[in-house]
C-alpha cells in the first residue's frame, strides 16, 4: 500500500482546460514535493511545500498544502500538450524518507 | 541535466546473477536515494544514504544492498535475480533533509 495516495490514476483533457491532482494521506510530513516524469526520463522536482496552508504558484501550476500537513493539491489552468507527464507527489517524514505517491499520468490533447 | 548520474543506461542480465547499479551525486550532495520504478508498483523507496551512513531504508530486499563510499557515489548491488527484478532503478541525491532531490535518468534493468 502507497503511504501517499493520488487521485485520479489517469486524466485526460483538452488543450486549455483546467485539471487538479489530489495528493492524501494520513501521515503528516515535513515537507511536501511534486515532481513531472516524461517517460524514459527521472522525475523531475516542480515545487517543494513545506508549510500548513502553503500555497506555491509557478506560472500555469498552483501547489496547496494542507491545513494538517498531510494532504496537497496540484492545479494547472488553461492546460498545455506539454504539460503532459506522470505528476508524482512525495513525502518527507520525520525519519528522513521521502515516500512517493502511485502518480497521476496527465494526457493533454491537442 | 540533473547533475546526478548513473551507469549504466541500461543492462540485460540472466536470472541468478548480481548487477551493481553506480550513482554519483550532484557536486557537494550528500544525500543519495535509491528508488525502484515498475509498472505495477510504482516509484518504491529503496534507501537512503547521508555523508556515507545509511540513513533511511524502505522495501529493500535482503538481496539487495547498498553502500556511499567517501566520494560520496553510491553503489547498488543486485544478487541472485529474479524476473520481477526488471525495472528501472532511480537515484537521487540532494544536500541533505528536507531539501530538493534530484533524479538521474535510471538505469532499466532486465532480467531474462
Amino acid at each position: 500500500t502507497q503511504l501517499l495516495e493520488q487521485s485520479p490514476q489517469f486524466l485526460s483533457i483538452q488543450e486549455g482546460e483546467n485539471l487538479t491532482v489530489y495528493c492524501n494521506s494520513s501521515s503528516v510530513f515535513s515537507s511536501l514535493q511534486w515532481y513531472r516524469q516524461e517517460p524514459g526520463e527521472g522525475p523531475v522536482l516542480l515545487v517543494t511545500v513545506v508549510t500548513g496552508g502553503e500555497v506555491k504558484k509557478l506560472k500555469r501550476l498552483t501547489f496547496q498544502f494542507g491545513d494538517a500537513r498531510k494532504d496537497s493539491s496540484l492545479h494547472i489552468t488553461a492546460a498545455q500538450t506539454g504539460d503532459t507527464g506522470l505528476y508524482l507527489c512525495a513525502g518527507e517524514s520525520n525519519d528522513y524518507k521521502l515516500s512517493f505517491g502511485a502518480g497521476t499520468t496527465v494526457t493533454v490533447r491537442a | 541535466d540533473s547533475g546526478v548520474t548513473q551507469t549504466p543506461k541500461h543492462l540485460i542480465t540472466a536470472t541468478g546473477q548480481r548487477v551493481t547499479l553506480r550513482c554519483s551525486p550532484r557536486s557537494g550532495d550528500l544525500s543519495v536515494y535509491w528508488y525502484q520504478q515498475s509498472l505495477d508498483q510504482g516509484l518504491q523507496f529503496l534507501i537512503q544514504y547521508y555523508n556515507g551512513e545509511e540513513r533511511a531504508k524502505g522495501n529493500i530486499l535482503e538481496r539487495f544492498s547498498a553502500q556511499q563510499f567517501p566520494d560520496l557515489h553510491s553503489e547498488l548491488n543486485l544478487s541472485s535475480l529474479e524476473l520481477g527484478d526488471s525495472a528501472l532503478y532511480f537515484c537521487a541525491s540532494s544536500f541533505g533533509h528536507g531539501t530538493e532531490a534530484f533524479f538521474g535518468q535510471g538505469t532499466r534493468l532486465t532480467v531474462v
